[in-house]
């Protein structure tokens, strides 16, 4: 089964600055990639998802990840975070009929 | 419109209690999906049911008893509730079954068991 490890628990940054989220799969073949932010008291929501083709894919709220076969990454990345990007970011690898498997979270913090 | 909504938002119990939470999903998906949120924030899944047949049971407690009525509710019914299920559970539909369709979840129902 595939399995996906989020190395960061808990991530601070200035309002701003650049942000990169961390993800790696583990998966034989090609696996569905997503993103998922959950703000607090709400339900994840879908940032982005990569299944093929391009390797870096365009999210909403201005994120991007880049698929990286070689490095068995899906690191999600924003130019400049914004207080309100606060919030708990999930990776998620889903793999033929099998169920959605999420990392253990990386909690953002954004310094004004 | 709520995509996928759950009931309660909140619910306080005490231990030996049965208890249920209910959802609904408006977005005409074929699969719906419980997920249990503990302490941690680390999401795992219990149940799939795919047009109201179950796919997957995770290792859970048979105290546990999802009920789809149809492929837009999907039900989940707790007996003799004890003090670990305390978490937050998330109904979640998406398209199809498969690693290939999106998740929408619901807002979550926390659970704390006294």
């Amino acid at each position: 089964a595939q399995s996906v490890t989020q190395p960061d628990i808990h991530i601070t940054v200035s309002e701003g600055a650049s942000l990169e989220l961390r993800c790696n799969y583990s998966y034989g073949a090609t696996p569905y990639l997503f993103w998922y932010v959950q703000s607090p008291g709400q339900g994840l929501q879908l940032l982005l998802k990569y299944f093929s083709g391009d390797t870096l894919v365009q999210g909403i709220k201005g994120f991007e990840a880049e698929f990286k076969r070689s490095q068995s990454s899906f690191n999600l990345r924003k130019p400049s975070v914004h207080w309100s990007d606060a919030a708990e970011y999930f990776c998620a690898v889903g793999a033929g009929n099998n169920d959605m498997r999420f990392g253990a979270g990386t909690r953002l913090t954004v310094k004004p | 419109d709520t995509a996928v909504s759950q009931t309660p938002k909140y619910l306080v119990t005490q231990m030996g209690n049965d208890k249920s939470i209910k959802c609904e999903q408006n977005l005409g998906h074929d699969t719906m999906y419980w997920y249990k949120q503990d302490s941690k924030k680390f999401l795992k899944i219990m149940f799939s049911y795919n047009n109201k047949e179950l796919i997957i049971n995770e290792t859970v407690p048979n105290r546990f008893s999802p009920k789809s009525p149809d492929k837009a509710h999907l039900n989940l019914h707790i007996n003799s509730l004890e003090l670990g299920d305390s978490a937050v559970y998330f109904c979640a539909s998406s398209l199809r079954q498969g690693g290939n369709s999106p998740l929408h979840f619901g807002n979550g129902t926390r659970l704390t068991v006294t």
